[in-house]
């Protein structure tokens, strides 16, 4: 059915590791974006993405990167750069019909840093 | 996009309404109201969004006042599988590309 792949659900990565997180979807939306969630917070956008070959940084893009080359992918590297990449990641796209402009969330993924 | 203020917490009994309520005081014209809720460790789920009317689906009612600076998501029978937090956004088609999540409204649904 459509929706949103994100793998793996569980990640564990060594300090000074780079690491990358998948997203695929095949809904035909061209927005995709990144957040991160800390225990008990809110979503902070890390990187979007509208269009195949153009992204934005977030609020909090530092210590990671994002490519777009196809329209259903938008992976997101976590880069030994980032100080404190323990946290769940989600992986959401935006529709672009008339009347719903609304989002579509990957189920996440964890990430811990061991 | 218009800011939203909603209650951190709310408790509701089991089988009752649970009324959540959210302020978008600076909302525009072409903006619409959606609700989404997060299950523990879950991505969001969509429940609802509307523009001017109210607007009943199989999950909740959403009520948006006539001057659309406020409105309520209703869950008409709340059960323990509705504790979750809730949050209320405003988005337009010219609202940009950006999303930004608010705290949200931790909803506890008591037995």
């Amino acid at each position: 059915d459509g929706g949103i792949t994100q793998s793996p659900k569980y990640l564990f990565r060594k300090e000074g590791q780079n690491v990358t997180l998948s997203c695929e979807q095949n809904l035909n939306h061209d927005a995709m974006y990144w957040y991160r969630q800390d225990p008990g917070q809110g979503l902070r956008l890390i990187y979007y993405s509208q269009i195949v070959n153009d992204f934005q940084k977030g609020d909090i893009a530092e210590g990671y990167s994002v490519s777009r080359e196809k329209k259903e992918s938008f992976p997101l590297t976590v880069t030994s750069a980032q100080k404190n990449p323990t946290a769940f990641y989600l992986c959401a796209t935006r529709g672009a019909e008339v009347g719903n402009y609304g989002y579509t969330f990957g189920s996440g993924t964890r990430l811990t840093v061991v | 996009d218009a800011k939203t203020t909603q209650p951190p917490s709310m408790d509701c009994a089991e089988g009752r309404a649970a009324n959540l309520p959210c302020n978008h005081s600076t909302i525009s014209g072409n903006e619409y109201v959606y609700w989404y809720r997060q299950i523990h460790s879950q991505g969001p789920q969509y429940i609802i969004h509307g523009l001017k009317n109210n607007e009943t689906n199989e999950m909740a009612s959403l009520i948006i006042t006539e001057d659309r600076k406020s409105s309520t998501l209703i869950l008409p029978h709340a059960t323990l599988r509705d504790t979750a937090v809730y949050y209320c956004i405003v988005r337009g088609e010219t609202s940009g590309s950006r999303l930004t999540f608010g705290e949200g409204t931790q909803l506890t649904v008591n037995p």
